[in-house]
C-alpha cells in the first residue's frame, strides 16, 4: 500500500507569493501522481496528472514536477482563489497541505 | 457539458444497506475506468472503488471489502455503489469520477451518506 506524505500541513502567504508544496511517496511511483485543489463545499478538483502534466483549463501558474518518491507542486504568483486545500493521489490521497492567506 | 450527478444518498442505520446512483451527461461512460471517493466529515478523501470499462474488473479498499460492491451500466450511462453492512464510519460526502491517467479529471457534486441510530 502506498502511502503519500503532504508537506506543509498549512502554507501562509500573500497573494503574488510563490507556494511550493510537497508531497512524498512510500515506494517509487514513477511519474503516476496528481494534485487536485478542492475548496470548502466543492469537489477535488484535478489540477496536474502524471506528475507534471496540466488538467484541462487549468492556469500555467500551477506547475508540477518530480518523479519516483518526491514531487512538488508550485504556485507561481498566488492568486486570491489559490487558498485551498492541495492532495497529492496515487491510489491513496495524501492527507492535504492547507494554503492560507 | 461533461457532467457526473449522484444520488441516493441519506440517513441510514447501522447495519443497513444504500445504493448510490451515478448519472453521467455530455459524455459516454464506456471507454473509461470510473472511481468512488468518499470523504468523511473534515477530512480528506479517500478511493473507495473503481470499475474497468466493461465492468469485468473492479477493486476496492481493503475497508470495504465484502459489504460494497461497484458496477456499472453503460446503455445507461450509469455508474453505481451497493453498500451493505453499513458502519458510521462510512458517513461522508461519496463522489463519482471519471479517470484519466488513473487521476479523476471529472467529479460529480457528492451526495451525503450519514450512517447513524
Amino acid at each position: 500500500e502506498i502511502v503519500l506524505t503532504q508537506s506543509p500541513a498549512t502554507l501562509s502567504l500573500s497573494p503574488g507569493g510563490r507556494a511550493t508544496l510537497s508531497c512524498r511517496a512510500s515506494r517509487d511511483i514513477n511519474k503516476y501522481l496528481g494534485w487536485y485543489q478542492q475548496k470548502p463545499g466543492q469537489a477535488p478538483r484535478l489540477l496536474i496528472y502524471n506528475a507534471s502534466n496540466r488538467a484541462t483549463g487549468i492556469p500555467a501558474r500551477f506547475s508540477g514536477s518530480g518523479s519516483g518518491t518526491d514531487f512538488t507542486l508550485t504556485i507561481s504568483s498566488l492568486e486570491p482563489e489559490d487558498f485551498a486545500v492541495y492532495y497529492c493521489h496515487h491510489q491513496a490521497f495524501g492527507q492535504g497541505t492547507r494554503l492560507e492567506i | 457539458e461533461v457532467q457526473l450527478v449522484e444520488s441516493g444518498g441519506g440517513l441510514v442505520q447501522p447495519g443497513g444497506s444504500l445504493r448510490l446512483s451515478c448519472a453521467a451527461s455530455g459524455f459516454t461512460l464506456s471507454p473509461y475506468w470510473m472511481s468512488w471517493v468518499r470523504q468523511a466529515p473534515g477530512k480528506g478523501p479517500e478511493w473507495v472503488a473503481n470499475i474497468n470499462p466493461d465492468g469485468s474488473w473492479t477493486s476496492s479498499v481493503d475497508s470495504v471489502k465484502g459489504r460494497f460492491t461497484i458496477s456499472r451500466d453503460n446503455a445507461k450511462n450509469s455508474l453505481y455503489l451497493q453498500m451493505n453492512s453499513l458502519r458510521a464510519e462510512d458517513t461522508g460526502v461519496y463522489y463519482c469520477g471519471r479517470e484519466y491517467w488513473s487521476q479523476l479529471d471529472c467529479w460529480g457534486q457528492g451526495t451525503l451518506v450519514t450512517v447513524s441510530s
